[in-house]
């Protein structure tokens, strides 16, 4: 079956700007998680969905949000970027996203603010 | 307070040489779930195990094994005869039972390069 898909796979932006990231799960899986990962703070759980709902919140600023649709593809906007927002963001999958079940990770968007 | 700590941060083995990745990790919860993940360089995190805090059977499927000590709180990870494939960034994770869902507590990573 198909993995957990995100796309694009690299983006520049430029600080200020706003941008959005997409994430396909594994058909059949209502849970979508997002992570930040930098060198220098690892990765960081931003917030996940599930059935359209925001569910857990990590410890990031408003200006990092999200949605999810009702097919379970969910979507993730920084608003006001900054030189600090560049990393890979990753997205994960799982059927409840509960610790009952497995998370499997897409291959990220590596995002690049100049 | 949740926390994984990946104490090393790089290992440089050499091909078929024995490895072990070292992991501690502290919660309040008395559920809980461990995992390993391994992060080639295209970026992906693949799925290595996971774990519940009740099972503290050590487990081996094939080259891998890993090691749960709850009286240490730690769930250290060997590859036995590495090869160069395995080379990659490796993660050590934690999930609380009582997370209102999908949050993993990463540890810093260990980068292991196996050379030839």
């Amino acid at each position: 079956k198909a993995g957990v898909t995100q796309t694009p796979r690299y983006l520049i932006k430029t600080r200020g700007q706003q941008v959005t990231l997409s994430c396909s799960p594994i058909s059949g899986h209502r849970s979508v998680s997002w992570y930040q990962q930098t060198p220098g703070q690892g990765l960081q759980f931003l917030f996940e969905y599930f059935s359209e709902t925001q569910r857990n919140k990590g410890n990031f600023p408003g200006r990092f949000s999200g949605r999810q649709f009702s097919n379970s593809r969910s979507e993730m906007n920084v608003s006001t970027l900054e030189l600090g927002d560049s990393a890979l963001y990753l997205c994960a999958s799982s059927f409840e996203g509960f610790q009952g079940y497995g998370y499997t990770f897409g291959s990220g968007t590596r995002l690049t603010v100049v | 307070a949740q926390k994984v700590t990946q104490a090393q941060t790089e290992i440089s083995v050499v091909e078929k040489e024995d490895v072990t990745l070292d992991c501690v990790y502290e919660t309040r919860d008395t559920t809980y779930y461990l995992f390993w993940y391994k992060q080639p360089p295209s970026g992906e995190l693949v799925f290595l195990i996971r774990r519940n805090s009740f099972d503290e059977q050590n487990e081996i499927s094939g080259r891998y094994s890993w090691n749960f000590q709850k009286s240490t709180s730690s769930f250290n990870f060997t590859i036995t005869a590495s090869q160069v494939v395995d080379s990659a960034v490796y993660f050590c994770a934690l999930s609380e039972a009582n997370n209102q869902g999908g949050k993993l507590i990463f540890g810093q990573g260990t980068e292991l390069s196996v050379k030839p």
